[in-house]
């Protein structure tokens, strides 16, 4: 079965500082891997995903994120941090048509960015 | 365009009691998702949807969770005899058709308390 860990509960960094988030996964195939944010009272908004080709995805509102097989991880950064990305943040992992989990996907627990200024 | 809407935003209701709650997802998109996501955890799948059908309910946590989609479109997760650990939060999502390729759009959520 197919699992995300996130080992960071809870981050904070100063507005302006570099941000790296990790995540690792467990799936025995290529894995399809999202990053979501979750801001209080919004829904889950995907920033970036990884499906295959170059390992290097940039996403919106400036992240990008690291595909790393070998490391089976997937973590989120940020060169310079603003006030606003201050969010909750979900790895996740989706099947290929395959696996018996086809059409959902599994999140890690989250990690929550807080920011300073 | 609209996104995907879930009503109530918030539920209260006493352990025992039957609930509904309603997901409307964007307009065209076959796939229709649910998730709970519980205090401090991410969510948590629960079934969904290509269209009438549920295609995987594996999710679902016991026989008190059904949920419905009887034209493809609106979906209501039904919850009877609720317990004090059915409150979360609940997660529609949808998307164009089933598959990781495909982006799921979340709503907004419905906040489920049982007291």
């Amino acid at each position: 079965a197919q699992s995300v860990t996130q080992p960071d509960i809870h981050i904070t960094v100063s507005e302006g500082a570099s941000l790296e988030l990790r995540c690792n996964y467990s799936y025995g195939a290529t894995p399809y891997l999202f990053w979501y944010v979750q801001s209080p009272g919004q829904g889950l908004q995907l920033l970036l995903k990884y499906f295959s080709g170059d390992t290097l995805v940039q996403g919106i509102k400036g992240f990008e994120a690291e595909f790393k097989r070998s490391q089976s991880s997937f973590n989120l950064r940020k060169p310079s941090v603003h006030w606003s990305d201050a969010a909750e943040y979900f790895c996740a992992v989706g099947a290929d048509a395959g696996g018996t989990s086809y059409g959902k996907l599994t999140f890690g627990q989250g990690t929550i960015l807080t920011v300073h200024p | 365009g609209a996104g995907v809407s879930q009503t109530p935003s918030n539920k209260v209701t006493e352990k025992g009691k039957y609930v509904e709650l309603r997901c409307d997802p964007i307009s065209g998109h076959t796939a229709l998702y649910w998730y709970r996501q519980s205090l401090g955890q991410g969510p948590e799948f629960l079934i969904y949807f290509q269209g009438t059908g549920a295609a995987d309910d594996s999710g679902l946590p016991n026989d008190r969770f059904f949920a419905v989609r009887p034209e493809g479109s609106v979906s209501t997760l039904k919850i009877q005899r609720t317990e004090r650990g059915d409150s979360a939060v609940y997660l529609c999502a949808s998307s164009l058709n089933i598959g990781p390729q495909y982006e799921q759009y979340f709503g907004p959520g419905t906040r489920l308390t049982v007291t």
